[in-house]
């Protein structure tokens, strides 16, 4: 079974923080993605890499970057962390054909 | 602007009847769709999908239904069970693929006993 490990269940930082989540992934897939969930909107793209080195954004980049150095793990990074940042972020690796994702636990970010 | 849109944010059902939930879409160049479903602290999991191609596609007792002319996908699930209460999310692919789903809102199912 696939398996991708968010390193943090919850965490809690405060506004302008530099925030860290790390996803790894052990299943040697090439495409990994960060989303946000939140309450009546859904799941939200915010970056993927379909390579090392390599990545896109998705559809609400701003106020996030990412980092792929290796290929089983893909950072998400918060530079200066908002309010409008707390949510429930989840991410996801899938290999090439299929377009099934498997996703990590999600990450419950508080910030105030 | 919403392209994926669950409008039932939640739905009750009895244990063993039928669960219906619906999925609509705005883009027509979405070529091929999937459910997943969430429980609480858990990621969400991949369910059943279905090609633009095809109307129906079917895995034990869950079953997919695509209408492409009215941009509508529904899942029927039957005999409902406890364990089915989740959140359900739909998603959407674009035609040549890419690398990224667009999902639903999602919809709260509650079977109960």
């Amino acid at each position: 079974d696939v398996k991708v490990t968010q390193s943090s269940r919850y965490l809690v930082k405060r506004t302008g923080e530099k925030v860290f989540l790390e996803c790894v992934q052990d299943m040697d897939h090439e495409n990994m993605f960060w989303y946000r969930q939140d309450p009546g909107l859904g799941l939200r793209l915010i970056y993927f890499s379909y390579d090392v080195k390599m990545k896109e954004k998705g559809d609400i980049p701003e106020g996030y970057s990412v980092s792929r150095e290796k290929k089983e793990r893909f950072s998400l990074i918060l530079e200066s962390a908002s309010t409008n940042q707390t949510s429930m972020y989840l991410c996801a690796s899938r290999d090439q054909g299929p377009e099934k994702l498997f996703f990590g636990s999600g990450t419950q970010l508080s910030v105030l | 602007d919403q392209q994926v849109k669950q409008n039932s944010p939640s739905l009750s059902v009895q244990e063993g009847r039928i669960s219906i939930l619906n999925c609509d879409y705005t883009n027509s160049m979405f070529d091929y769709f999937l459910w997943y479903k969430k429980y609480p602290a858990e990621g969400p999991t991949f369910l059943i999908s279905i090609s633009s191609i095809k109307d129906k596609n079917e895995d034990g007792r869950f079953t997919v239904f695509l209408n492409k002319s009215a941009k509508h996908l529904s899942l029927h699930i039957v005999p409902s069970q406890p364990g089915d209460s989740a959140v359900y999310f739909c998603a959407a692919r674009f035609t040549g693929g890419g690398n990224k789903l667009t999902f639903g809102t999602g919809t709260q199912l509650k079977v109960e006993l």
